[in-house]
């Protein structure tokens, strides 16, 4: 596609549900990150998939938190269980590869919020 | 791990010079990222820095200082529409991660 694009927009769930965000990066781009973005607070790096490679999982903050990449191209981040603290927004980037200058891509985000 | 600095907030005047500044400690480096993010959408890339020196597109620069572990975004010429949220970020030694500083909201005033 021309852009990353990350479903749903907004998800309001109740604490203890689990959710599943999904994002969809530009075509051919074989690198993608998840990032974290809590109100007022800097980007918090939660995964990195490179091609068939092994992910970084190294940012997941819980568990409960965890991500798949299916044939090399969309991906899905689930939350199980689901607490107030994990409200954020969620961002997807992808690039062409996953070093030096290459420019990451991002999402509009997923909005999650727990009530 | 990673330590990335920059002032929380600045305001400016329609038509001056803001400069952002961001300070980082990190494992290694592989570059430096600005991004810009107006509020409620995705970050868009500005610039990019590996070696010293000045790197300019039109109304926007960037700076590197390696030996200093210190950057700054300069913004010309601003306009309402630069009112946004400037990240700075880092390429660490693992060469893939981009760690991320808390971000600058900059308020450009008439």
């Amino acid at each position: 596609g021309a852009g990353v694009s990350q479903s749903p927009s907004n998800k309001v769930t109740e604490k203890g549900k689990d959710v599943e965000l999904r994002c969809d990066p530009i075509s051919g781009h074989t690198a993608l990150y998840w990032y974290r973005q809590s109100l007022g607070q800097g980007l918090e790096f939660l995964i990195y998939f490179q091609g068939n490679s092994a992910p970084d999982k190294s940012g997941l903050p819980s568990d409960r938190f965890s991500a798949e990449r299916t044939g090399g191209s969309v991906s899905t981040l689930t939350i199980q269980r689901t607490q107030q603290e994990d409200s954020a927004v969620y961002l997807c980037a992808s690039s062409v590869q996953g070093s030096g200058a290459n420019v990451l891509t991002f999402g509009a985000g997923s909005r999650l919020t727990v009530l | 791990g990673q330590n990335i600095d920059q002032p929380t907030e600045m305001t400016a005047t329609e038509g001056a010079i803001v400069q952002i500044n961001c300070t980082y400690q990190t494992s290694g480096f592989n570059g430096l990222f600005w991004y810009q993010q107006h509020a409620g959408e995705a970050p868009t890339f500005l610039s990019y820095n590996v070696l010293d020196g000045l790197e300019e597109k039109g109304r926007f620069s960037s700076f590197l200082s390696r030996s200093k572990g210190y950057s700054y975004l300069l913004l010309k010429e601003l306009q309402m529409k630069d009112s946004a949220s400037y990240l700075c970020a880092v390429r660490g030694g693992n060469d893939y991660k981009l760690s991320f500083g808390a971000g600058t909201t900059v308020t450009v005033r008439a």
